[in-house]
């Protein structure tokens, strides 16, 4: 199975910062690289698609990038509802494996 | 809009077995591969199933295999997931989710339900 991992695990930010969370696959994946958001008892919401393809419908200040093993996701300017957890996933081979997860909180 | 709905979850005992459910709306169904995630309580997202458009291709993740089941009714937009032989790790919430692609199964997922909580507990 290939291995997502994430860094950093948690983070604090301030309104208006700049985030960056980064995903690095054990093998490359090219670009079959997603990007999750999920906010508490809510299900995960679509964020990028193929490492930089921004789902319809989300705010441009999320933005991706990457490819092979090393991805990011950048929040370009943190708004109140973007505190929550972001999950990278690859969809390069079966099983499909996630990320263990970035928590962006309020500083 | 589209929707997935899950039910079917409820605390169920070790050794049991239980059904959930999907019902879809607001896309053609038998155009998109189908697919079931889980999540344990405060952990992350881990893939359980996946079944193609027509049904006829599937696939468990191992630690499912052998247990679970996936299944689609196309003409009546449900999918399905028959749990057996429930185990105490198995206790999550398991989301519906929708393939991106019309044409394959690319396991990039694009609409998700709003989660069943099962519980495997004595």
């Amino acid at each position: 199975d290939i291995q997502m991992t994430q860094s950093p695990s948690s983070l604090s930010a301030s309104v208006g910062d700049s985030v960056t969370i980064t995903c690095r696959a054990s093998q490359s994946i090219r670009i079959y690289l997603n990007w999750y958001q999920q906010k508490p008892g809510k299900a995960p919401k679509v964020l990028i698609y193929a490492a930089s393809s921004l789902q319809s419908g989300v705010p441009s200040r999320f933005s991706g990038s990457g490819s092979g093993t090393d991805f990011t996701l950048t929040i370009s300017s943190l708004q109140p509802e973007d505190f929550a957890t972001y999950y990278c996933q690859q969809s390069y081979s079966t099983p499909p494996t996630f990320g263990q997860g970035t928590k962006v909180e309020i500083k | 809009e589209v929707q997935l709905v899950e039910s079917g979850g409820g605390l169920v005992q070790p050794g049991g077995s239980l059904r959930l459910s999907c019902s879809a709306s607001g896309f053609t169904f038998s155009n998109y591969a189908m697919h079931w995630v889980r999540q344990a309580p405060g952990k992350g997202l881990e893939y359980v199933s996946a079944i193609s458009r027509n049904g006829g291709s599937t696939y468990n993740a191992d630690s499912v295999k052998g247990r679970f089941t996936i299944s689609r009714d196309n003409s009546n937009n449900m999918l399905y997931l028959q749990m057996s032989s429930l185990r105490a790790e198995d206790t999550a919430v398991y989301y519906c989710v929708r393939d991106r692609s019309t044409v394959d199964t690319t396991y990039n997922f694009d609409y998700w339900g709003q989660g069943a909580l099962v519980t495997v507990s004595s």
